[in-house]
């Protein structure tokens, strides 16, 4: 496909349990970010991936949340003992190449619900 | 506090009229200023982007301006039509790393 994908569309799950979100770029681009998108508000940056490493993480609430890029192409979200308030859409995007200009485009998102 | 905020956070109008979002900001410096549409359960989708030397930008009936004195941004979207309905987000991005600043986002309804 041309765009970013994610997968699942729809996550529900109950509390407590892990989860696995995943993101697959745009061939070759070399950048990748994660955001969280509560109902109403706008997208949060989560981690952002320059190749395989995380070069910033910054914004991962806490230590529940881990993300990993092994190969420097497809990325993985993972959220341990979920809790209520992880419920959100969780945005991918890749760019390009690193830098404030470059463009991000942003997959579909993937909407997780703990009950 | 947020960084980046919008104004007004929703609005409806009528098809074939013109209307104008707010983005007021704090982040400083920024390296640009980013203007986003989203469709209700889609990503967002780039508009228009603006280093903090430009003062506006065009792309079809979308238009964005910058007073980075001020720290203000507007987009004015012209003869709406019923496809513009969806979420405008104004985005700041930090320099070097790219991560991005959303603001809450406007959410514009044209009505036919």
């Amino acid at each position: 496909g041309a765009g970013v994908s994610q997968t699942p569309s729809n996550k529900v799950t109950e509390k407590g349990k892990y989860v696995e979100l995943r993101c697959d770029p745009i061939s070759g681009h070399t950048a990748l970010y994660w955001y969280r998108q509560s109902l109403g508000q706008g997208p949060e940056f989560l981690i952002y991936f320059q190749g395989t490493g995380a070069a910033d993480d910054s914004g991962l609430p806490n230590d529940r949340f881990f993300a990993v890029r092994p190969e420097g192409s497809v990325s993985t979200l993972k959220i341990q003992r979920t809790e209520r308030g992880d419920s959100a859409v969780y945005l991918c995007a890749s760019s390009p190449r690193q830098g404030a200009s470059s463009e991000q485009y942003f997959g579909p998102g993937t909407r997780l619900t703990v009950t | 506090k947020n960084q980046v905020e919008q104004s007004p956070q929703s609005l409806i109008i009528l098809e074939g009229k013109n209307c104008t979002l707010q983005c007021n900001y704090t982040v400083s410096p920024f390296s640009n200023l980013r203007w986003y549409k989203q469709d209700t359960g889609r990503g967002p989708v780039s508009l228009t982007i603006m280093t903090f030397s430009e003062n506006t930008k065009s792309n079809g009936r979308y238009t964005a301006t910058l007073d980075a004195d001020t720290k203000q941004s507007s987009l004015h979207i012209t003869a709406s039509q019923l496809s513009d309905s969806a979420s405008y987000i104004c985005v700041v991005t930090a320099p070097n790393t790219g991560k991005l600043i959303f603001g809450q986002g406007t959410t514009l309804q044209v009505k036919p």
